[in-house]
């Protein structure tokens, strides 16, 4: 059974930062493609960032372009996301979910997510 | 970007019903990359459908997606207790990835 826990979500100042976790199973992570999708609570969802299964290759959405990094560690079956100078409008409920297949970014698994407030 | 719009915002139908959801495409998506997803209250998104028709693994057959270009249509043949949900579309075609604002199917 696949599946994709996150960690590491929690209340900070804005300007702060955070790295967030996601710890996979069940499935050979290191050939696919994963991404972060971000929901604010009873809102709709939005594209975060994506890294191919390698590794070697990454894209932004342009609101977080520059502030966040995503990255992965195949050898540990783990997926992260470093967010510094987080803005309150980064506040919300935050996925770690897996590509369909190498480039159809369409996500047919999900985790439950994680938390994140940014608020002084 | 591409953005996308979904009607009904709400729609209310009883156990049995067909329900049929849309999503209107601001420009013309490639290849029909067109997902829709359902949201339970408080649990994750789930995929349903990707490139407009094609059904995800696990996914009952009641579930079925069409359309091209930049209308596309979910329909739920008959609609069982656990369908009752929030509905999202997304584009797969074009970067950023964007998801429609959703439709509620809830209870007449």
């Amino acid at each position: 059974e696949v599946q994709l826990l996150e960690s590491g979500g929690g209340l900070v100042q804005p300007g702060g930062s955070l790295r967030l976790s996601c710890a996979a199973s069940g499935f050979p992570f290191g050939n696919y493609w994963m991404h972060w999708v971000r929901q604010v609570p009873r809102k709709g969802l939005m594209w975060v960032s994506r890294i191919n299964s390698g590794g070697t290759g990454t894209t932004y959405a342009d609101s977080v372009k520059g502030r966040f990094t995503i990255s992965r560690d195949n050898a540990e079956n783990t997926l992260f996301l470093q967010m510094n100078s987080l803005r309150a409008d980064d506040t919300a409920v935050y996925y770690c979910v897996r590509d369909v297949g190498a480039g159809w970014y369409s996500f047919d698994s999900w985790g439950r997510g994680t938390l994140v407030t940014v608020s002084s | 970007e591409i953005v996308l719009t979904q009607s009904p915002g709400t729609v209310s139908l009883s156990p049995g019903d067909r329900a049929t959801l849309s999503c209107r495409a601001s420009q013309t998506i490639t290849d029909n990359y067109l997902a829709w997803y359902r949201q339970m209250p408080g649990q994750a998104p789930r995929l349903l459908i990707y490139g407009a028709s094609r059904r995800a693994t696990g996914i009952p057959d009641r579930f079925s997606g069409s359309g091209s270009g930049t209308d596309f249509t979910l329909t739920i043949s008959r609609l069982e207790p656990e369908d009752f949900a929030l509905y999202y579309c997304q584009q797969h075609a074009t970067s950023p990835w964007t998801f429609g604002q959703g439709t509620k199917v809830e209870i007449k």
